[in-house]
């Protein structure tokens, strides 16, 4: 089956700083997702971009397709930003192992 | 965006005893929703998909027994985790896809945390 690989798996910033999660695929994938789950569990929906760019606010991604991957941006980081970022794709929606990551105030 | 609800939120049961998980889309209709599993710091591990007015298709590894899944109509899914013990102590998440034109957008129920006595 198809493999999710996202990177980096951990990242500690500060607060307003910027930073891009990656997501790589083994295969193509059809309807590509990102999401921030919550310290409560809650899943997110962030964006649904199987391809080109999208953007919300501070948050913007960009899949490119034919090369199997995708970036999330987050700009001036927040607090409530902290969380696990999860990229996931496939009819099955297979999910990447996260990255997690901490803002500091 | 489309919503899907889970209950319960939590639950805490005793060894041995049967424990069921309500997923439901509230706002558009799902012939298939699906159940993951998550361990603590952890991916979504997908374990079945659940089908509407069929038998569900469970992941490799799944037990079927004990994990009974039932699509009872085309807004509602649940999930029976039968002779719970603690082992099965995760928080189980569903998700269901909305789907327009191309578009197929999975939203996701709010979890339900299993603590098994």
């Amino acid at each position: 089956g198809i493999q999710v690989e996202q990177s980096p798996p951990d990242l500690i910033l500060q607060e307003g700083a910027n930073s891009t999660l990656r997501c790589n695929f083994s295969d193509s994938v059809n309807n590509l997702q990102w999401f921030h789950q919550n310290p409560w569990g809650q899943l997110i929906n962030l964006f649904y971009i199987p391809s080109g760019t999208k953007q919300n606010g501070r948050l913007s991604a960009t899949t490119v397709a034919t090369e199997r991957y995708s970036l999330l941006y987050i700009s001036s980081s927040q607090t409530t930003d902290s969380g696990v970022y999860f990229c996931a794709g496939d009819d099955k929606i297979i999910f990447g192992k996260g990255t997690r990551l901490h803002i500091l105030p | 965006g489309a919503v899907v609800s889970q209950h319960p939120s939590w639950v805490i049961c005793k060894s041995g005893t049967s424990v069921k998980i309500e997923c439901r889309s509230l706002d558009f209709q799902a012939t298939t929703m699906f159940w993951y599993r998550q361990f603590p710091k952890q991916s979504l591990m997908l374990m079945a998909t659940s089908n509407e007015g069929s038998k569900a298709t469970y992941e490799q590894g799944v037990e079927k027994d004990k994990f009974l899944i039932n699509h009872a109509s085309l807004t509602l899914s649940t999930l029976t985790v039968t002779s719970a013990h603690p082992e099965d102590s995760s928080f189980y998440i569903c998700s269901a896809p909305f789907r327009s034109g191309a578009l197929r957008e999975l939203f996701f129920g709010e979890g339900s945390r299993l603590t098994v006595l």
